[in-house]
């Protein structure tokens, strides 16, 4: 059964912790996405990766680091910097031919909340 | 940074009725996607339409493109309950990103 999978589902991060979110993906696609949504908001990129061992800052990647050291793995951490984590995390992957992008494949998403 | 604008923000309709929306962006584009969200899910893709083409069709989805105008509408005929969620655009602006608009929530009533 091919498809993305985030998790956790929910998580709950403490004051000055790093948490980080799990994405798999066994669709073999070579880029991978992480995009934050807020309620009610559009989803914002924090970060891509197009190719193993190497990726770009979307529009808000301050207080996030991600690796790619496996095609199918893109982890996003979300570190004590980010000091307005809350929000709703989704990972994502596509086909990417050249510059052309293809449609993205979603994975179920992750609730990070401040306790 | 460069992004749809979908309108309207909300839309509310009973059943059997079509739901209209649309989408603006600012530069030019490779290609303009819709998606669509259930609460607390991820997105799902519905249509991609090419810079070069102007209507799109998937069974009660109609997908126009004005590339001149840099706008496109989301046409989803005798519309059902089920269809109850937000719909958002995507643009590429010739980068290697897709950039999400903000959405219209869309509630269609038994």
């Amino acid at each position: 059964d091919g498809g993305i999978t985030q998790s956790p589902k929910y998580l709950f991060r403490k004051e000055g912790q790093n948490v980080t979110l799990s994405c798999e993906q066994n669709l073999n696609h070579d880029a991978m996405y992480w995009y934050r949504q807020d309620p009610g908001q559009g989803l914002r990129l924090i970060y891509y990766s197009q190719i193993v061992n190497d990726f770009q800052k979307g529009d808000i990647a301050e207080g996030y680091s991600v690796s790619r050291e496996k095609k199918e793995s893109f982890p996003l951490t979300v570190t004590s910097a980010q000091k307005n984590p809350t929000a709703f995390y989704l990972c994502a992957s596509s086909i990417q031919r050249g510059a052309t992008n293809e449609k993205l494949f979603f994975g179920s998403g992750t609730q990070l909340s401040v306790l | 940074s460069q992004q749809g604008e979908e309108d309207p923000q909300a839309l509310s309709i009973q059943e059997g009725e079509n739901a209209t929306m649309n989408c603006s962006y600012k530069t030019s584009i490779n290609n303009l996607q819709w998606y669509r969200q259930n609460s607390g899910r991820g997105l799902v893709h519905l249509i991609l339409i090419r810079s070069n083409e102007r209507e799109k069709h998937s069974g009660r989805l109609r997908v126009t493109l004005d590339t001149s105008k840099k706008s496109s509408s989301l046409l989803i005929t005798a519309s059902r309950a089920a269809d109850t969620a937000s719909y958002f655009c995507a643009t590429d602006a010739y980068t290697d990103k897709l950039i999400f608009g903000t959405g219209t929530r869309l509630q269609v009533f038994p």
